[in-house]
């Protein structure tokens, strides 16, 4: 099964309303990034997370390692939002980094 | 700031072909990845280095090589394109340290195969 599985797979939403995304980890973990990546390919880096919770704008983001999840909040979701989010996780017995298959948010006017 | 530069940007082949994409990096990161996204799809670890000279296998290994010439630049080889295959490639570094991966991306190879 998927080490790092994202949850949903695809979600639109409304501009100005907030939603959730999550992630799921079944390996040992230490930390956990969040990426955008834009409709043009790049990787934008949004978080990057020991376990806690950070904000940065719209955005929140909380890693918790006991329960081995994390979860990206987006609030009043604008267009410009658009795009594919995914997490990534440490494997910290293999020394890699393993991202999920991504969660492709379509924001609507 | 560093950056993260891969070459070429976009790369056509032929069926059978074997191909290298470079990636070079400024950061002075240890570690080095690649990784190999299909067209809406997630990310998929190929090989990583974690110091010069070093090669680590990911899932994804078949079919390609590596090499980790200095601690710069890691190269990645597909041995034989396959036929209408189209994948984007992407190389990253992180920043030392064993718990402190935080992962910087170069802009990508968009790979296409005639």
């Amino acid at each position: 099964g998927d080490q790092v599985k994202q949850s949903p797979s695809a979600l639109s939403l409304q501009e100005g309303t907030n939603s959730a995304l999550r992630c799921n980890f079944s390996i040992a973990t230490t930390t956990v990034q969040w990426f955008l990546q834009n409709p043009r390919g790049s990787l934008m880096n949004l978080f990057y997370l020991v376990p806690g919770t950070k904000e940065n704008g719209r955005l929140k983001s909380t890693f918790n390692s006991k329960e081995s999840y994390s979860t990206l909040h987006i609030r009043d979701a604008q267009l410009e939002d658009s795009g594919t989010y995914f997490c990534a996780a440490d494997d910290t017995n293999a020394y890699k980094v393993i991202f999920g298959k991504g969660t492709h948010l379509h924001v609507l006017p | 700031g560093g950056i993260i530069t891969q070459t070429p940007k976009f790369l056509i082949g032929q069926e059978g072909q074997k191909l290298t994409l470079k990636c070079q990096q400024n950061f002075n990161h240890d570690t080095m990845y690649w990784y190999r996204q299909d067209s809406g799809k997630g990310l998929r670890l190929i090989y990583y280095s974690i110091t010069e000279n070093d090669l680590q296998k990911g899932d994804l290994s078949e079919g390609y090589d590596a090499s980790r010439e200095k601690k710069s630049s890691f190269s990645l080889t597909v041995t034989s394109a396959q036929k209408n295959e189209m994948a984007v490639f992407l190389c990253a570094s992180s920043i030392p340290g064993l718990s402190n991966e935080r992962l910087f991306f170069g802009h990508g190879t968009k790979l296409s195969v005639l």
